[in-house]
């Protein structure tokens, strides 16, 4: 099965910009889509179809992606985007299979 | 409002069996496909297997196959995930989700997770 990387953890000053990547041969051929999960709860979708932001995602979230590294680069972090991010795409080998990256930890300092 | 429901937490013994469900709410469960993502403590997200309650049409991760069992029945907007003999590596939460799909013409060009139940954690101990 295909394979997402990601940096296990990332940090950030509050107000700076942080950019959490995704990197994986799937990534050549399909599209992302990011996930928040904060302490105890559920994932939730922050981005799809690599840079569309759900509704009630705030504008400092944007995402991108090109050729096997997809991106989500949040702009002036707050300490509420404190949590784990999950990139995700359909893998290669067979269709309706997904994978998921292993996780980006971001503290906000 | 558009929302999935599991059942609550369950402590099982190794051997036991168990069927948890996940119940959606204001959409078209029968249309949509239904995901079930595993996570051990302390660890990332890993797909388990997808669902059409519509016909049935199941899939299952490689990692998964042979170890739990996927059904739905969509007259009652539920869909389910199952073991037959549980081990303690199965300890962990379980969470399913809604696939939605754009379509970019005949074929679906690209999709995401929303939303997300609240999770069944699962507890197999002696």
């Amino acid at each position: 099965s295909s394979e997402l990387t990601q940096d296990p953890a990332v940090s950030v000053a509050l107000g700076q910009t942080v950019t959490i990547t995704c990197q994986g041969d799937s990534l050549r051929s399909y599209y992302v889509s990011w996930y928040q999960q904060k302490p105890g709860q559920a994932p939730v979708v922050v981005m799809y179809g690599n840079d569309n932001r759900p509704s009630g995602i705030p504008d400092r979230f944007s995402g991108s992606s090109s050729g096997n590294t997809a991106s989500l680069t949040i702009t002036g972090a707050q300490a509420e985007d404190e949590a784990d991010y999950y990139c995700n795409s359909r893998d290669s080998t067979a269709y309706h299979h997904v994978v998921f990256g292993g996780g980006t930890k971001l503290t906000v300092l | 409002e558009v929302q999935l429901v599991q059942s609550g937490a369950e402590v099982k013994k190794p051997g036991e069996s168990l069927k948890i469900s996940c119940k959606g709410s204001g959409f078209n469960f029968a249309t949509y496909w239904i995901v079930w993502v595993r996570q051990m403590p302390g660890k990332g997200l890993e797909w388990m297997g997808i669902i059409h309650p519509d016909d049935s049409d199941t899939r299952y991760s490689p990692s998964f196959q042979g170890q739990v069992s996927i059904s739905a029945d969509k007259s009652i907007n539920t869909a389910y995930l199952q073991w037959s003999s549980l081990k303690a590596s199965d300890t962990a939460m379980y969470y399913c989700t809604r696939r939605v799909d754009f379509w970019g013409g005949p074929q679906v060009e690209y999709n995401w997770f929303d939303p997300w139940g609240q999770g069944t954690l699962v507890t197999v101990s002696s």
